[in-house]
């Protein structure tokens, strides 16, 4: 079966601007994560959505948002980007609790 | 707070020899423990989960509630182990983790 699929692959913004991901679970799956990854943090938990609700946040400012649509799509937000902001952003999905599948990331370089 | 520590970012081992990459953990709770991989230009993917008890290509990995650890082993390293190794930690509420910092392994032929 398919895996996580993730849109764009790679993305340039400027700073002030804002940018909107995309994540496509595998078909079954309710639970989307999204997370943050950098060189030196590793991976950072941002939020995890099930059937349309968020579940769980990580430790993120409010400028980073996300949705997930009645068909398990989810979707994160970043508004007003910051040079910091700059990384590789992976979905996970997952039917329940159990093991997650990651997408190959969109990469997000901030100037 | 939940925390979890790879203490080595490089790891370099000869082919054949034992290679244990090094995992701790700090959770109040009780942890559930994994260790995922990423193989160059593939996707993070599982490796091992503690509660299966399993060996995985030749890894295993005990959780060590005294010690708080989950250090990954294998007695003989290939070449093909070669990869980014993530240790991670989820929480009881729900499908929260918590992934360490990552240790790259290099096994030297």
């Amino acid at each position: 079966k398919a895996g996580v699929t993730q849109t764009p692959r790679y993305l340039i913004k400027t700073r002030g601007q804002q940018v909107t991901l995309s994540c496509s679970p595998i078909s079954g799956h309710r639970s989307v994560s999204w997370y943050q990854q950098t060189p030196g943090q590793g991976l950072q938990f941002l939020f995890e959505y099930f059937s349309e609700t968020q579940r769980n946040k990580g430790n993120f400012p409010g400028r980073f948002s996300g949705r997930q649509f009645s068909n398990s799509r989810s979707e994160m937000n970043v508004s007003t980007l910051e040079l910091g902001d700059s990384a590789l952003y992976l979905c996970a999905s997952s039917r329940g609790a159990d093991e997650q599948f990651f997408g190959p990331g969109t990469r997000l370089t901030v100037l | 707070a939940q925390r979890v520590t790879q203490p080595e970012k490089l790891l370099s081992v000869f082919k054949g020899a034992p290679v244990e990459l090094k995992c701790n953990y700090s959770y109040s709770g009780s942890p559930e423990l994994f260790w995922y991989v990423q193989y160059s230009r593939q996707r993070l993917q599982l490796l091992l989960r503690h509660i299966s008890r399993e060996s995985i290509k030749g890894f295993t990995a005990d959780l060590n509630k005294g010690e708080t650890s989950f250090h990954l082993k294998k007695p003989f390293a290939q070449e093909e182990d070669s990869a980014m190794y993530y240790c991670a930690l989820r929480t009881n509420t729900g499908n929260q983790f918590y992934f360490g910092t990552g240790t790259s392994l290099t096994v030297i032929p």
